[in-house]
């Protein structure tokens, strides 16, 4: 079945330490995205990027940075610059960017 | 800026009663989403809604845009227990084709 998969589902984080969160998509989508939602609030954009090799950032984007090497693959890096990096993150793909997004299942992200 | 406001964001109903929850946005903008999450889950499509006077109807839920008064509804008729979940509505700029801006979500509780 196809969908978008994001590892691990829940994630830890020391002081100073960089952490990679994985998202897999196996749909053939060309559009992909990372959100990042914190209770009782909205979805906010991280990053997207359109195709391969591309990417922009979004409205918080400041602490995070991504890549696109292959089309079904948007790993997110939560840096030592994000301060407050506790959250649920979640992952999502399109065919375009106005198709309705496919979400993944979502890591959760918690400061030791 | 573009602000999408969710009402009420909160919700607790019987069941077979019917409701409607308020999405409003700020500035002009011709698609709009709305989605459903369960408690510690990922968010599923429900609805696109891509013109002014737009319908879409799947089961008990109704949703509908008037781009006029910037203000969309989604419908709920003869409440089940099933449809309890958090409804999230989304918003899309004009002339941008990948950035979404959120609602704050209506967490709805549907008592037996």
């Amino acid at each position: 079945d196809g969908g978008i998969t994001q590892s691990p589902k829940y994630l830890f984080r020391k002081e100073g330490q960089n952490v990679t969160l994985s998202c897999e998509q196996n749909l053939n989508h060309d559009a992909m995205y990372w959100y990042r939602q914190d209770p009782g609030q909205g979805l906010r954009l991280i990053y997207y990027s359109q195709i391969v090799n591309d990417f922009q950032k979004g409205d918080i984007a400041e602490g995070y940075s991504v890549s696109r090497e292959k089309k079904e693959s948007f790993p997110l890096t939560v840096t030592s610059a994000q301060k407050n990096p506790t959250a649920f993150y979640l992952c999502a793909s399109s065919f375009t960017g106005t198709q309705p997004q496919h979400f993944g299942d979502g890591t959760r992200l918690s400061i030791l | 800026e573009l602000k999408v406001e969710q009402n009420p964001l909160f919700l607790s109903m019987q069941e077979g009663k019917n409701y409607t929850i308020y999405c409003n946005y700020s500035t002009t903008s011709d698609r709009l989403y709305w989605y459903r999450q369960d408690p510690g889950k990922s968010l599923e499509s429900l609805f696109v809604l891509l013109s002014n006077g737009a319908v879409k109807q799947e089961g008990r839920l109704m949703a509908s845009l008037d781009t006029k008064a910037r203000l969309s509804t989604l419908h709920i008729t003869a409440a089940v227990h099933d449809l309890s979940a958090t409804y999230f509505c989304a918003v899309a700029p004009k002339d941008s084709n990948y950035q979404l801006i959120w609602g704050a979500g209506t967490k709805l509780i549907i008592k037996p």
